[in-house]
């Protein structure tokens, strides 16, 4: 089984100022990692995921993020940011030998761009 | 390609009261997975089908959720009779089979109100 841990609910942070959004994660198996965002009145969308190889990642809309397995970590980071990056971000882990993509949530990060 | 379809967005009911949520995956995709926020929670897996087939259905609360995926195409989730601990947003998700991870896509989410 594996959980998730983002230890912030929200993240205040002003407009091109730069913000990382903290996630841990427990494994007892290697797992794929993901970070998801959903933004007002949509659904979750994938912003970003982690498979294999390079442990740094980007992903849409300037995001990226580092595969740290010493710390179990997948912090998502953006070095400037937009009024249009307030929304919810969820980190999400998935082992990699179920055969199929049960995901397991974080609690979820709400980013709030003021200007 | 249209992407993951739920409906309705938003459902406002009385505790007693049944209410059945649809899901149209993307075509192609045979795997569909129901997936449940809860106020202030995490994310929670509720059910998982390949094809027309229940492939895990470890998440569902109790036996007032029933879940079906008709053909192998779109799915519903009936709650009956509705509690007030059901409210929350209802995702409902889709991916192809791979060998590899396996990267879900999202709905928008349906969000129930049980009063």
């Amino acid at each position: 089984a594996q959980s998730v841990t983002q230890l912030d609910s929200q993240v205040p942070v002003f407009e091109e100022a730069p913000v990382e959004l903290r996630c841990n994660y427990s494994s007892s198996v290697s797992v794929y990692l993901f970070w998801y965002v959903q933004y007002p009145n949509q659904g979750l969308q994938l912003l970003l995921k982690y498979l294999s190889g390079s442990t740094l990642v980007k992903g849409i809309n300037g995001f990226e993020a580092e595969f740290n397995k010493s710390q179990t970590s997948f912090h998502l980071r953006k070095p400037s940011v937009h009024i249009s990056d307030t929304a919810e971000y969820f980190c999400a882990v998935s082992d990699q030998y179920s055969g199929y993509s049960t995901l397991t949530f974080g609690k979820g990060t709400m980013l709030l761009v003021s200007p | 390609e249209a992407g993951v379809t739920q409906f309705p967005s938003h459902s406002v009911i009385e505790k007693g009261q049944t209410v059945t949520l649809r899901c149209d995956p993307i075509s192609g995709h045979d795997n569909l997975y129901w997936y449940r926020r809860v106020m202030g929670k995490e994310i929670k897996f509720l059910l998982h089908f390949v094809k027309e087939s229940k492939q895990d259905e470890s998440g569902m609360p109790n036996n007032r959720f029933l879940a079906e995926r008709t053909g192998g195409t779109y799915s519903t989730l009936k709650v009956q009779p509705a509690e007030l601990e059901d409210s929350g947003v209802y995702f409902c998700a889709s991916s192809y089979t791979t060998s590899g991870a396996n990267v879900l896509t999202f709905g928008a989410g349906s969000r129930l109100t049980v009063l």
